[in-house]
């Protein structure tokens, strides 16, 4: 069944640690990006990765960090740097350049306590 | 800066009436835009594009350059259309959404 996988679904946290979202996808594709979804504000991307050991800051990257060292994996870092954490993460993916599908995962929910 | 726009955050409506959801963008050049549908308890997925001119569950969008804008509209509202809406644009390798509108279809 393909598609795209995210965990957990629901995180908490303390002030102060980091936390890593997980997102795999077993699509073959090449893009993968991650958003923060926040009631009254949509979407908003926080880093994307076209291939492999590459990736670009979106427009809130601040406090967030990634790595893509395998094309199906994309975590991301939610460091003690992130001002405010709470909120509903989405991982995405798309076959590459040119693509103008995304397909999402169901989300993770982080609190932070 | 602010790439798509949605200016309405909830729009009810009964079913059997029209239904229009608006979508202003700015971007120079041609633009490439999308409706996207989060239903409740589902994940968020494509509801149609811009450059297929389709119409899928009853919906269209025409992308309007003058007024830059791609507003969603369907003739006879569902309850089944009940749903959050996002407006989107895709910048080179990036995607842009709108802050949604959350459609309530009243019986």
């Amino acid at each position: 069944d393909g598609g795209i996988t995210q965990s957990p679904k629901y995180l908490f946290r303390k002030e102060g640690q980091n936390v890593t979202l997980s997102c795999e996808q077993n699509l073959n594709h090449d893009a993968m990006y991650w958003y923060r979804q926040d009631p009254g504000q949509g979407l908003r991307l926080i880093y994307y990765s076209q291939i492999v050991n590459d990736f670009q800051k979106g427009d809130i990257a601040e406090g967030y960090s990634v790595s893509r060292e395998k094309k199906e994996s994309f975590p991301l870092t939610v460091t003690s740097a992130q001002k405010n954490p709470t909120a509903f993460y989405l991982c995405a993916s798309t076959w590459g350049p040119g693509a103008n599908v995304l397909t999402f995962g169901a989300g993770s929910r982080l609190t932070v306590l | 800066a602010q790439r798509v726009t949605q200016p309405e955050k909830l729009l009810s409506v009964f079913k059997g009436a029209p239904v229009e959801l608006k979508c202003n963008y700015s971007y120079s050049g041609s633009p490439e835009l999308f409706w996207y549908v989060q239903y409740s308890r589902q994940r968020l997925q494509l509801l149609l594009r811009h450059i297929s001119r389709e119409s899928i569950k009853g919906f269209t969008a025409d992308l309007n350059k003058g007024e830059t804008s791609f507003h969603l509209k369907k003739p006879f509202a569902q309850e089944e259309d009940s749903a959050m809406y996002y407006c989107a644009l895709k910048d080179f390798n990036k995607f842009y959404f709108g802050s949604g509108t959350k459609l309530n279809v009243k019986p």
